[in-house]
């Protein structure tokens, strides 16, 4: 199994630009979720999804958008970008399963806004 | 509002000694603790969870301790070696609407284990 899987794993944009962020996993778990990890801070939850076609808001969802059309995938765009949103960008996954609330973390995603 | 502290500063020790890393929590009552490692440039990974009615929970060189009077948690690594060095990061777990456990991180203490 490869895990999670993100890319890509460093990118710049200018402000206003859009892009995607990248984020599979290939062990069949239901639930799914993107951080992000600014320096001093803890990780902040953005969106999450608990299934394939349902997704919900987390602690900063403001600037983004997710989808999840099956359940190996949870792509995140940002719709125009900000220097707020310079940041660590990690995606994670984890079984439904009562009691496993094991997190598993892709290797991150590094974006930088100027 | 919600907070988790973490010791921002670098602990420091020497190998050998046993590491204690402390999680402190305001405002919250999480069903579980966990405890993640992460290297620079890497994702946190999962160590250890803790449930609200456990005091203690070891696994290898590792123990946790869960005190939910004095909100607190604290992480041992026993003769911690150097390949110990890593950031360590705390997180609160509780169910909310919908069935799922959001997890609220807190900002992690470094740990360095000098040879």
């Amino acid at each position: 199994n490869a895990g999670v899987t993100q890319t890509p794993k460093f990118q710049v944009l200018k402000t206003g630009q859009s892009m995607t962020l990248q984020c599979a996993q290939d062990m069949n778990h239901e639930y799914m979720s993107w951080y992000r990890q600014d320096p001093g801070m803890g990780l902040r939850l953005i969106h999450y999804s608990v299934g394939a076609g349902i997704t919900d808001q987390g602690e900063v969802p403001n600037g983004y958008n997710v989808s999840r059309s099956t359940t190996e995938d949870f792509p995140l765009r940002l719709l125009s970008a900000a220097p707020s949103q310079t940041s660590v960008y990690f995606c994670a996954s984890r079984p439904p399963l009562a009691g496993s609330d094991t997190q598993y973390f892709g290797p991150g995603t590094r974006l930088t806004v100027l | 509002s919600q907070k988790i502290e973490q010791n921002s500063e670098a602990l420091n020790i020497q190998e050998g000694k046993t590491a204690t890393l402390t999680c402190n929590y305001t405002n919250y009552s999480p069903a579980y603790l966990q405890w993640y490692r992460q290297d620079p440039g890497r994702g946190p990974v999962f160590l250890l969870l803790i449930r609200e009615n456990e005091k203690e929970k070891r696994k290898e060189r590792l123990k946790v301790t869960f005190d939910t009077t004095l909100k607190q948690s604290l992480f041992h690594i026993t003769a911690s070696q150097p390949a110990d060095s890593a950031t360590y990061l705390c997180a609160l777990g509780a169910l909310f609407s919908g069935g799922y456990n959001k997890l609220i991180f807190g900002a992690g203490t470094r740990l360095a284990v000098h040879p």
